[in-house]
């Protein structure tokens, strides 16, 4: 019964290196989302998706990219890390178009980037 | 712009007495609201729902209050246990396709 799979849990990266973080899902949904939590900030959303092959910008979406080539799978690439990239990072799926169905949250994955 | 603001980063509630998170918000086009709780180490999980053709909502120990008229939510607790200490977010749908969150409120319950 695994849910919504993130990988890995923690990265530590330098500045200007590039990485995917990996989100799964085994519920069939067909809306994933990414978030990242900073402290004072709440949780702010960066890209999502609404079903295969199609994918939107969220609120923060600068610096990150995303596919969706699967119903399974959503990735989150960092393209150039920076500093402020320096996060908690959540994926997230839901059985319903995105905002009004309950949302399942992965257990995160924490990024520093020195 | 925070569209869902909560202002308490924390609050500390004794054991079995009633915990009242808060939540406002700014677009009145909202029209339905949600609560997460969230440990630390974890993901946030569901916790209960209003939409705004209600002004209460209860499951269990757990009330949500919308009053439409102020743009503000609450959560009740009651009554507060150990376990009920994490972190609350309370969110709304910002369009169709995005939910957006308010900051969190750190709950504490004081055994």
């Amino acid at each position: 019964n695994a849910g919504v799979t993130q990988t890995p849990k923690f990265q530590v990266l330098k500045t200007g290196q590039s990485m995917t973080l990996q989100c799964a899902q085994d519920m069939n949904h067909e809306y994933m989302s990414w978030y990242r939590q900073d402290p004072g900030m709440g949780l702010r959303l960066i890209h999502y998706s609404v079903g295969a092959g199609i994918t939107d910008q969220g609120e923060v979406p600068n610096g990150y990219n995303v596919s969706r080539s699967t119903t399974e799978d959503f990735p989150l690439r960092l393209l150039s890390a920076a500093p402020s990239q320096t996060s908690v990072y959540f994926c997230a799926s839901s059985y319903l178009t995105g905002a009004t169905g309950e949302l399942f949250f992965g257990e995160g994955s924490r990024l520093t980037v020195l | 712009d925070q569209q869902v603001k909560q202002n308490s980063p924390s609050l500390s509630v004794q054991e079995g007495r009633i915990s009242i998170l808060n939540c406002d918000y700014t677009n009145s086009m909202f029209d339905y609201f949600l609560w997460y709780k969230k440990y630390p180490a974890e993901g946030p999980t569901f916790l209960i729902s209003i939409s705004s053709i209600k002004d209460k909502n209860e499951d269990g120990r757990f009330t949500v209050f919308l009053n439409k008229s102020a743009k503000h939510l609450s959560l009740h607790i009651v009554p507060s246990q150990p376990g009920d200490s994490a972190v609350y977010f309370c969110a709304s749908p910002f369009g169709n396709e995005k939910l957006t969150f308010g900051t969190g409120t750190r709950l504490t319950i004081i055994p």
